[in-house]
């Protein structure tokens, strides 16, 4: 079974409506992030989460929401979509662990692909 | 402010070519730094990082890269290139925040 999952994996929807996309982890890991990825921009920051009860804003969180349900559970939401946020998001854990082996190594799921009409 | 340049935005090899992807970056302090690829339909998998010691560091499938300090430089290599190594090559680097910074990527296709 996959570590990260991401849920729906594919999403149409239209301008306006409000959507969630739902990241889970079995991987024990304390520290969540949601990205999405544009052609040409490569992989941008959106939020992220170090454990239950922290939330920070990435670098293009306008328009996004998240939630840290429990400790394995993370979840983005768009208020009202709008077209230029289609895109493909993921989510990507990492282990707070000192052990330099692991340091800030993220492991990301499959990605789910949002279209926005 | 953090940054990663990837100057290479698409590569075409034959198969057994040899392969150099760069990547410089821009981080005023201790880096780490990674080297992702996605596969055409796939997620972000980590080929290789470097945190400290040689700075040679080695990864899955013979890639390799090489830490330039002076240079910022973090480049990728692999001697010769397979059909099966047609993907998008993400440079990443963190600091002691924990968050990673990407590249833009490389889009590598090899030809038989």
């Amino acid at each position: 079974d996959a570590d990260v999952t991401q849920t729906p994996r594919n999403r149409i929807t239209k301008t306006g409506k409000r959507i969630m996309l739902e990241c889970s982890q079995t991987k024990g890991h304390d520290r969540m992030y949601w990205y999405r990825q544009d052609p040409g921009l490569g992989l941008r920051l959106i939020y992220y989460s170090f454990d239950v009860k922290d939330i920070n804003k990435g670098e293009i969180s306008d328009g996004y929401s998240v939630s840290r349900q429990a400790q394995a559970k993370f979840s983005l939401s768009l208020e009202s979509a709008i077209p230029n946020q289609t895109a493909l998001y993921f989510c990507a854990t990492s282990d707070r662990s000192t052990d330099q082996k692991s340091y800030n190594e993220q492991f990301f799921g499959p990605g789910t692909r949002l279209t926005v009409l | 402010a953090q940054s990663v340049s990837q100057h290479n935005h698409h590569v075409i090899l034959s198969e057994a070519a040899s392969l150099e992807l760069g990547c410089n970056y821009s981080y005023g302090g201790t880096v780490n730094l990674f080297w992702y690829v996605q596969y055409p339909g796939q997620h972000l998998q980590l080929l290789l990082k470097y945190f400290s010691g040689d700075p040679l560091v080695k990864g899955i499938k013979g890639f390799e890269a090489e830490f330039i300090k002076s240079k910022f430089s973090f480049n990728l290599r692999k001697p010769s290139v397979q059909w099966s190594d047609t993907a998008e090559y993400f440079c990443a680097v963190s600091g002691n925040t924990d968050k990673l910074i990407f590249g833009t990527g490389t889009r590598l296709q090899v030809f038989p």
